[in-house]
């Protein structure tokens, strides 16, 4: 069965930019129709869906982030990204990876998740 | 602010039955199917229902899960100790285009 790991920095500078991926096992990112997504829970409080990417390159990306994030799919490697330009204290949060089982006009459909990775901002 | 609304909090005692709501409007839950996530604590969440009521391989049939309209609920039957968790519900809002969480609701097995 498909598992998903999330890997990368867990100390990043504010102003810079978090950069995390995701290595999925267990199966193909290109097989099925599937998208690739992220979402992130801040210490203490709900979650917050970041975006997603399909294996074309298609993305859907949360307004409210959409100007900073970039996702992107590598096929070869079977894993999938997140960058987040500018960031600052306010994200601070566990970062996780999930498997979007959604279509193109629908989504919220998260299986599996991988365990998380806690980004802190500081200097 | 969640664009779901849920109860913060809901309880009951063993072998209880609970329901956990979540609140939406015509662009998502009245649109579009709703997922539930129970949260564990320290843990990573996990699917419990989909497209409404649908339970994946392994979730005990304690779980089940209706919409109605721009609503949609969770319910806990038989409730054990080891349900206390954090539940989310999720769907896709059509006016974003982006899926949407609820606010979270606290699961306490009294």
């Amino acid at each position: 069965q498909v598992q998903l790991q999330e890997s990368g920095p867990g100390l990043v500078k504010p102003s810079q930019t978090l950069s995390l991926t995701c290595t999925v096992s267990g199966g193909s990112i290109s097989s099925g129709s599937y998208y690739w997504g992220w979402i992130r829970q801040p210490a203490g409080k709900g979650l917050e869906w970041i975006g997603r990417v399909y294996t074309s390159g298609t993305t859907n990306y949360n307004p409210s982030l959409k100007s900073r994030v970039t996702m992107s799919v590598d096929t070869f490697k079977n894993q999938f990204s997140l960058k987040l330009n500018s960031v600052t204290a306010a994200d601070t949060a566990v970062y996780y990876c999930v498997r979007d089982i959604g279509s193109r006009w629908s989504g919220g459909w998260f299986d599996p998740w991988g365990q998380g990775t806690l980004v802190t901002v500081s200097s | 602010q969640s664009v779901l609304t849920q109860p913060p909090s809901a309880s009951g005692t063993p072998g209880q039955r609970v329901t956990i709501s979540c609140s939406g409007s015509i662009s998502n839950i009245g649109s579009n199917y709703v997922c539930w996530y129970q949260q564990l604590p320290g843990t990573a969440p996990k699917l419990v229902i989909s497209r409404n009521d649908q339970r994946p391989s392994g979730v005990p049939d304690r779980f089940s899960g209706s919409k109605s309209g721009t609503s949609a609920s969770l319910a806990i039957s038989g409730l054990r100790s080891e349900d206390e968790a954090d539940y989310y519900c999720a769907t896709w809002d059509d006016s974003l285009s982006g899926a949407v969480f609820g606010g979270g609701t606290k699961l306490t097995v009294l």
